[in-house]
């Protein structure tokens, strides 16, 4: 849907490494976000972005960096990984049509 | 952000209409009303959106209050798969990246 694809969909780590995740769309869309979905605590905004290199921070921001060198890749860093990052990570783009956003299938991490 | 106010859950017959509440009194005049849902295992799915008017879409309607301060969403006739966690979202401007709460889980019962 929308062309937005998340990868990998499924990571294990170590605590301590860096990880990265990957947000790609096909269809040119300007807005993109990252946001992290944990359990009693619904969807919250990580990070997000208005164009290439324009990014700006959300409610969680630390401990995460982003980067957005091209219109379709959003990436998604952890510097060094905690058990606290063990989450569902989405990726969503924003339609200008009706500003209505098309979320990817999500990426389950988990910190061991 | 002005902040929504929606009951924690619902449980709906097969078949029969679904109306999902929310209270949003400290809406401003520029506030969109967003609603969302996500079903099981996965990623939030636009239902529909609106300013002042009621909005009707192939997924559902929205009743929006004439104070705006509430605003209600119309499954029509409800499915099992419709049993998913509904949001009712307020978004001041177009660029402004949505806040999600905790929204309603609507049950669907066979």
């Amino acid at each position: 849907d929308a062309g937005i694809t998340q990868s990998p969909r499924h990571k294990v780590t170590e605590t301590g490494t860096p990880v990265t995740l990957r947000c790609h769309q096909t269809e040119n869309h300007r807005y993109m976000y990252w946001y992290r979905q944990d359990p009693g605590h619904g969807l919250r905004l990580i990070h997000y972005s208005y164009g290439v290199k324009d990014t700006d921070k959300g409610e969680v921001s630390d401990g995460y960096s982003v980067s957005r060198s091209k219109t379709e890749d959003f990436l998604l860093t952890l510097e060094s990984a905690t058990s606290s990052q063990t989450s569902v990570y989405f990726c969503a783009i924003q339609r200008l049509a009706d500003y209505g956003y098309t979320f990817g299938s999500g990426t389950r991490l988990t910190v061991v | 952000d002005a902040k929504t106010t929606q009951p924690n859950s619902m449980e709906s017959n097969e078949e029969e209409p679904v109306h999902l509440p929310c209270n949003h009194s400290t809406i401003s005049g520029t506030d969109y009303i967003h609603w969302y849902r996500q079903l099981p295992s996965q990623g939030p799915e636009y239902v529909i959106h609106g300013l002042t008017s009621n909005v009707n879409n192939r997924m559902a309607s929205l009743a929006i209050a004439e104070d705006r301060k509430s605003s209600t969403l119309i499954l029509h006739r409800a499915t099992l798969r419709d049993a998913a966690v509904y949001y009712c979202i307020l978004q001041n401007s177009g660029n402004t990246p949505l806040v999600f709460g905790k929204g309603t889980r609507l049950s669907v019962i066979a």
